[in-house]
């Protein structure tokens, strides 16, 4: 089955420091979206993402995050000066459509900011 | 902003025995969705309800739609204990853009064997 790959699988960065999530959606999917899971807690919408801008996003997602598709593979969420309180895990997901397809999430980046 | 919950917060239940987890909203809900993560794993979709009062099985799992549409049900029979983890309910973001899902807290399940 088709899958959602994400890199790193896990990365710890100093607080400060920008990181990049890099994802690599199904190769059919024309709809992308970024969600994070603070431990133990539920997942969150952060943006969605097609035809090359974002469509929608939530007040998490603020002037320090950003999203690109620099090519025609990859999808990357950017923190610019990540916090403590950016640490969680960070799913990338797609669909092939907005409405009434199934969303399929990647395993994930877990992302530590000290 | 819209919100659901959901009941229990954790099931712990002996294999063989049934489980039942809901979500209720505030407001009507145009769709919702089902997704089970493993512990450490990511959310994996298991089904999308639409209509009112609507029913779907998946085996040992049946999922519905309130009349409604304001609350879902997922029940699991006979459980096993490859049944383990956080069950969650999503419905879309009222007014929001398709695939902006408000995810439940969820209901995590334990069996044992």
């Amino acid at each position: 089955e088709p899958e959602v790959t994400q890199t790193p699988s896990h990365q710890v960065t100093q607080m400060g420091q920008e990181v990049i999530l890099r994802c690599v959606p199904i190769s059919n999917h024309l709809y992308f979206y970024w969600y994070r899971q603070i431990l133990g807690q539920k997942v969150e919408f952060l943006v969605s993402f097609y035809n090359n801008e974002i469509s929608e996003k939530s007040e998490i997602f603020d002037d320090q995050f950003s999203v690109e598709r620099p090519d025609g593979s990859n999808f990357t969420l950017k923190i610019r000066s990540t916090k403590l309180e950016d640490s969680a895990m960070y799913f990338c997901a797609s669909s092939v459509t907005s409405s009434g397809n199934t969303i399929y999430f990647g395993e994930g980046s877990w992302l530590t900011v000290v | 902003g819209q919100q659901v919950m959901q009941i229990p917060q954790y099931q712990h239940v002996q294999e063989g025995e049934d489980f039942t987890t809901y979500c209720n909203s505030s407001t009507t809900l145009s769709n919702i969705q089902w997704y089970k993560q493993r512990p450490g794993g990511h959310p994996v979709f298991l089904i999308q309800l639409v209509k009112s009062g609507e029913v779907k099985k998946q085996k040992r799992l049946t999922f519905q739609f309130g009349e409604a549409k304001k609350n879902s049900s997922l029940h699991i029979t006979a459980t096993q204990t490859t049944d383990v983890g956080t069950y969650f309910c999503a419905p879309e973001n009222y007014g929001g853009s398709q695939g902006n899902l408000i995810f439940g807290k969820g209901t995590k399940l334990s069996v044992k064997p």
